[in-house]
This record gives C-alpha cells, structure tokens and sequence, in this order.
C-alpha cells in the first residue's frame, strides 16, 4: 500500500527562526514529489515539484531536498515569516498509467510562526 | 488563486439534507478530480473525470454522493442525506491529461452537517 508519513504533526517556532519538516514514503512506481502549502480554509498550492533525478530544488526560502534511495524528502524554510505558518503536505505521484488515484498525500506539518 | 473556483465556500446543512457543490477548474483542463479532508489530515480521493467521463470512483464514495461533469467543463458533486460524519473540506483539483501533470486546487468548500 502506497503511503507517506510526515513528521513533525506540528511544530512551533519563533519568527526568523529556520524549521526543516520531514517526509518518507512508500509509493511505487515512483514518479514525483511535491511539496504543498496549505493554509487554513483554503485549497493546497504548491511549492516545489521533484523528479527521481533531482535532489534538491528551492522556491524562495523553500528548499526541498530528496533522496530516491532512502525514499526521504525534507523542506527547509529559511527565515520564516509569520506568513509561513500554515500546513505543509507532502505529497508522492506513482507513475501507474494516468490512473486518478495517483496521489498520495501525507497527512501534513502544522506550523505556527510566532512573533 | 489558483484558477480552480469553488462553490459556495462553506455550507452548514441539518442531517439529512441533500447538497451539492459546485467546481469550475482551470479552462483548457481536461482532468477534475474530487477530494475530501478532514481536519489535520490529508486529502483524500473520491473520484475523477477526465472531460465528462467519470473514469475512477473511491471507496470513500458511497451511493449517497454522486458527481457529474456533463460537457467536460465544471463539475458538480451531490451529498444525498448527510451524515455528521460528511462534515470535511471537499477540494476540487484540475489537471492536464498525465500523471506528470500538476493538479491545481481549489479552495473547497467546507462542509458542516448538525
């Protein structure tokens, strides 16, 4: 069964302060990786996409890193902002024929950036 | 805002209620997928057309839900006597054809059943 576990479940930090969040899976085929951001009552959008051949892609202060061998990926934020806090998702494609089920998302990093 | 526009944004029914929600994705799009998530998880799948063609149903679909896109354009998802436990944020995503393809969400539509 494919699946993506995420840690931390939730984590507080000061304003400037830099987090790293975690993600392993075991999705396969294996096609991508992305990284959401979700805030609250909205819709996830994304912040980073990464192939089998990349191993580390930013967006800002997001830096996504992956390693296809351990099956691990993590998202550095640098600097956070207030604006930063919000839910992260982790979420893996498997290359299985244009399937709809193709997605599985991690159950999410709760931050909260305090001033 | 993504380009993926959803309808109405909350809804608070009394069980045993029917509703239904309202996706328009992103034009050119020819995939629309539903989710739903619950607090602190999550989305999970529920189904997906691929223009009007409703082409994979989850588990998680129960004869109470129907959804339907009928000119491949925007989508409708039906919640017939709901349950406390539909309560959930109901997400729509468009796509490109392809696994390679990013999906774009919408802002849900929060469900609340008293």
């Amino acid at each position: 069964k494919n699946q993506v576990e995420q840690s931390p479940q939730s984590l507080i930090i000061l304003e400037g302060k830099n987090c790293t969040l975690q993600c392993n899976y075991t999705v396969s085929p294996f096609s991508n990786l992305r990284w959401y951001k979700q805030d609250t009552g909205r819709g996830p959008v994304s912040l980073t996409i990464m192939t089998f051949s990349e191993n580390t892609k930013s967006n800002g202060r997001y830096t996504a890193t992956l390693d296809a061998d351990t099956k691990q990926s993590s998202l550095h934020i640098t600097a956070s902002q207030l604006s930063d806090s919000a839910s992260y998702i982790c979420v893996v494609s498997a290359d299985n024929n244009n399937a709809g089920n193709m997605l599985t998302f991690g159950g999410g990093t709760r931050l909260m950036v305090k001033p | 805002d993504t380009g993926v526009s959803q309808n109405p944004r909350h809804k608070i029914t009394k069980r045993g209620q029917n509703v239904t929600f309202r996706c328009d994705p992103i034009s050119e799009h020819n995939r629309l997928y539903w989710y739903r998530q619950t607090l602190g998880q999550g989305p999970e799948f529920l189904t997906y057309f691929q223009n009007e063609a409703q082409l994979e149903k989850s588990r998680l679909l129960s004869d109470r839900f129907s959804a339907e896109r009928p000119k491949g354009s925007f989508s409708t998802l039906e919640i017939q006597r709901t349950e406390q436990g539909d309560s959930a944020m109901y997400l729509c995503a468009s796509s490109l054809v392809g696994f390679r393809h990013e999906q774009f969400f919408g802002p849900g539509t929060r469900l609340t059943v008293l």
